[in-house]
């Protein structure tokens, strides 16, 4: 029944070796979104798409990127992982403007 | 940007007694929605409860509350009747429009 859907759980990568981590959803929402959580901090929202309009934050570096192919699916690329990347990113979606947002399970990367 | 603001980082409460969590915002929207998500150890974020900012009534879920004063911009978060499974990160979060920002959390641990 898993609704958005998030692989590989665990992500491994080396310094500088680019990275993609995928996000699947079944409730067929609009909008979808990445946050990426460090340790012990609140997710901070890198960007969004409505429809396939992509929505950046001012403060999300370069180094990351995103495609949404179909409305399903939507990707999270980095293009040059750094040591301070490593965090759980985490993708959600929505439907209506202020419904809540449904979250996947999240996927731990780490670079080394 | 929205400014969150979760004055209490740790908060711990014995079982079965209640526990309020505090929430204040900044907002110049008058259309926006109020959201707490638990997130447990696991990772995964949970929805909470609810409170658009046009509602008269406070919301209620199950042992969940909220109080809710629009005018202070405040929307403090009641868990009556604790569990020990209600040990989390427990995160404020605003939506206006299409972003969802959260607040640093607070977290509790309840104590049996």
């Amino acid at each position: 029944d898993a609704m958005v859907i998030q692989n590989p759980r665990y992500q491994v990568t080396q310094f500088g070796k680019p990275v993609t981590l995928s996000c699947s959803q079944t409730l067929n929402h609009n909008v979808m979104y990445w946050y990426q959580q460090k340790s012990s901090q609140a997710p901070k929202l890198l960007f969004h798409y409505y429809d396939k309009d992509f929505n950046n934050e001012a403060d999300t570096p370069d180094n990351f990127q995103s495609r949404r192919p179909n409305t399903s699916f939507c990707f999270l690329d980095i293009r040059s992982p750094g040591l301070g990347d490593a965090a759980m990113y985490l993708c959600a979606t929505s439907g209506r403007k202020n419904e809540k947002l449904f979250f996947g399970s999240g996927t731990q990367l780490s670079v080394l | 940007a929205q400014k969150i603001t979760q004055t209490q980082p740790g908060m711990f409460v014995q079982e079965k007694e209640a526990v309020t969590l505090d929430c204040t915002y900044d907002t110049s929207d008058q259309s926006y929605g109020l959201f707490w998500y638990k997130q447990p150890s696991s990772g995964e974020m949970i929805f909470l409860i609810y409170q658009g900012s046009y509602d008269e009534q406070n919301a209620t879920e199950g042992r969940y509350s909220l109080n809710f004063q629009k005018a202070r911009k405040s929307a403090n978060l009641v868990i009556s009747a604790s569990q020990l499974g209600d040990s989390a990160m427990y995160f404020c979060a605003p939506r206006s429009n299409y972003k969802l920002t959260f607040g640093k959390g607070t977290l509790l641990t309840v104590n049996p």
